[in-house]
C-alpha cells in the first residue's frame, strides 16, 4: 500500500483564524479523501477531493468552511476556516486504489 | 498520548487469549467491508478486508467472519498480543460507490 504524509502533525490555532493541512502520497491514487475525527468518536467523510475539480462535500460540510484542494494525484490539502474550538478534532487524509489507507492525522486545537 | 478510543465500549482480553471484536453495518447494499486498527496517535491502519460474496477470510493471527443476513461483521484476533491493544474499526463500502462509512470502534486493551 501507498505511504501517506500529513503536514503539520498537529497545530494549536486562535479563534477566527485559518489552518491549511497538506496531505502528500507517495504514488497516485485514483481518490483522495478527508476525515474528521472528534475527540474518543469514530471517523466521519468531510469530502471527496476530486483531481482538476471542485471537491465533492458530504451532509454538513461546505467548501466554505473546508476548501479542498487537489491539483494532482499525489496531493491535497484541506483548509479550516475560521476557526471556532469546535473545529478541534483530528483530520485525516486518505487514498484509495483498491484498498483505502490513511495519513497520521493533523490534531487541530483551537483556542 | 490521544484520545481515540476513550468514550469507545472496550474490550479487555488476557495476553494470550483470543478476541473477538463486532460490528453491525448499516446498508444491506454494502458488498465491501473493512477492518482498521488505530493505535494512539496514529491513523487507521488496514487489518484485513472481506467481499460480500464470501462469508470467512483468513489472515495472519487475524480472521473476519461476515453474517449478510444479521449485516454483522466480526474480528477475531488469535493469541492476542500487548501490541494489539488499539482502537478497532469496521468500515463498509456499498456497490458502486467509493465512499466508506465508517462504524462507531472498538477498544481493545490487552492484560498482561
Amino acid at each position: 500500500s501507498a505511504v501517506i504524509s500529513q503536514k503539520p502533525s498537529r497545530d494549536i490555532c486562535q479563534r477566527g483564524t485559518s489552518l491549511t493541512i497538506q496531505c502528500q502520497v507517495d504514488s497516485q491514487v485514483t481518490m483522495m479523501f478527508w476525515y474528521r475525527q472528534q475527540p474518543g468518536q469514530s471517523l466521519t467523510l468531510i469530502a471527496t477531493a476530486n483531481q482538476g475539480s471542485e471537491a465533492t462535500y458530504e451532509s454538513g460540510f461546505v467548501i466554505d468552511k473546508f476548501p479542498i484542494s487537489r491539483p494532482n494525484l499525489t496531493f491535497s490539502t484541506l483548509t479550516v476556516s475560521n476557526m471556532s474550538p469546535e473545529d478541534s478534532s483530528i483530520y485525516l487524509c486518505s487514498g484509495s486504489h483498491n484498498e483505502q489507507f490513511f495519513g497520521p492525522g493533523t490534531r487541530l486545537t483551537v483556542l | 498520548g490521544e484520545s481515540v478510543g476513550l468514550h469507545l465500549p472496550t474490550l479487555s482480553v488476557q495476553e494470550g487469549d483470543n478476541s473477538i471484536i463486532n460490528c453491525a453495518y448499516s446498508n444491506s447494499a454494502s458488498d465491501y467491508f473493512i477492518w482498521y486498527k488505530q493505535e494512539s496517535g496514529k491513523g487507521p491502519q488496514f487489518i484485513i478486508d472481506i467481499r460480500s460474496n464470501m462469508d470467512k477470510r483468513q489472515g495472519q493471527r487475524v480472521t473476519v467472519l461476515l453474517n449478510k443476513t444479521v449485516k454483522h461483521l466480526s474480528l477475531q484476533i488469535a493469541a492476542t498480543q500487548p501490541g494489539d491493544s488499539a482502537v478497532y474499526f469496521c468500515a463498509e463500502n456499498g456497490r458502486g460507490t467509493y465512499k466508506y462509512i465508517f462504524g462507531t470502534g472498538t477498544r481493545l486493551k490487552v492484560l498482561a
